[in-house]
């Protein structure tokens, strides 16, 4: 069965520090895809980084960069230098390769809170 | 080009009542997905339909149902309405042209409140 952890609920940092967003997945496909959402107020899921099962190389992309990990199941995802703007609740996400469409799991969301 | 619509916005219910809700997927798109997203959790996933069949579905009740229309819009239906079905329902639409993987691109969702 799939499922996403995100075990941090609440998290806080003061402006421009660097914040870390942990998650860890489980899933029986060799082939399978995992997301980063960011859901501000209005509600409206943000696409962030998509990394796909057979690359494991991290990556930076501009203040987001991402450290997937195969062995221990986790796709973590770092903002550098934080800014209020960050703020919103982040959601991982892991997707099957289906033909028809990709139907996805999403974890329980970690709320990020940049303080001024 | 327009990105995935919902509608409506935003609906009040009381108990008991039945609601629809629409989606209507880009331009080209044919496969819909629909998530619940209660207060405080992750969007669960709830159906899937591809070129206007249902090819998924999650562990919701039968009080939900849903269906693609030829133009690949779709509706989601839930009938009895009860508190807990006080959520935001977001619909995902998808090209499905590769074999692998296709890119799912969320709607900006319906918040239905349940009295």
């Amino acid at each position: 069965a799939q499922k996403v952890t995100q075990a941090q609920t609440e998290i806080s940092v003061v402006e421009k520090e660097d914040v870390t967003l942990d998650c860890v997945y489980e899933t029986r496909d060799t082939t399978y895809y995992l997301f980063w959402y960011k859901q501000p107020p209005s509600g409206e899921l943000v696409f962030l980084i998509r990394r796909n099962s057979f690359d494991e190389q991290n990556e930076i992309s501009g203040r987001y960069s991402w450290n997937f990990q195969k062995s221990t199941s986790s796709f973590n995802f770092t903002i550098t230098a934080s800014q209020v703007v960050d703020s919103a609740v982040y959601f991982c996400a892991l997707s099957e390769a289906r033909v028809t469409g990709n139907q996805f799991y999403f974890g329980t969301g970690t709320s990020l809170t940049v303080i001024p | 080009d327009a990105g995935v619509t919902q509608s409506p916005t935003h609906l009040i219910k009381t108990r008991g009542q039945h609601v629809t809700l629409r989606c209507s997927p880009i331009s080209g798109h044919k496969s819909v997905s629909w998530y619940q997203q209660v207060l405080g959790q992750g969007p669960q996933f709830i159906f899937q339909y591809y070129e206007k069949e249902e090819r998924g579905r999650g562990n919701f009740p039968d009080r939900f149902s849903a269906r693609q229309f030829p133009n690949y819009s779709s509706e989601l239906n839930v009938n009895a309405l009860l508190l807990g079905d006080s959520a935001l329902y977001l619909c995902a639409s998808s090209d499905a042209r590769s074999l692998t993987y296709n890119e799912q691109f969320f709607g900006p969702g319906t918040r239905l409140t349940v009295l």
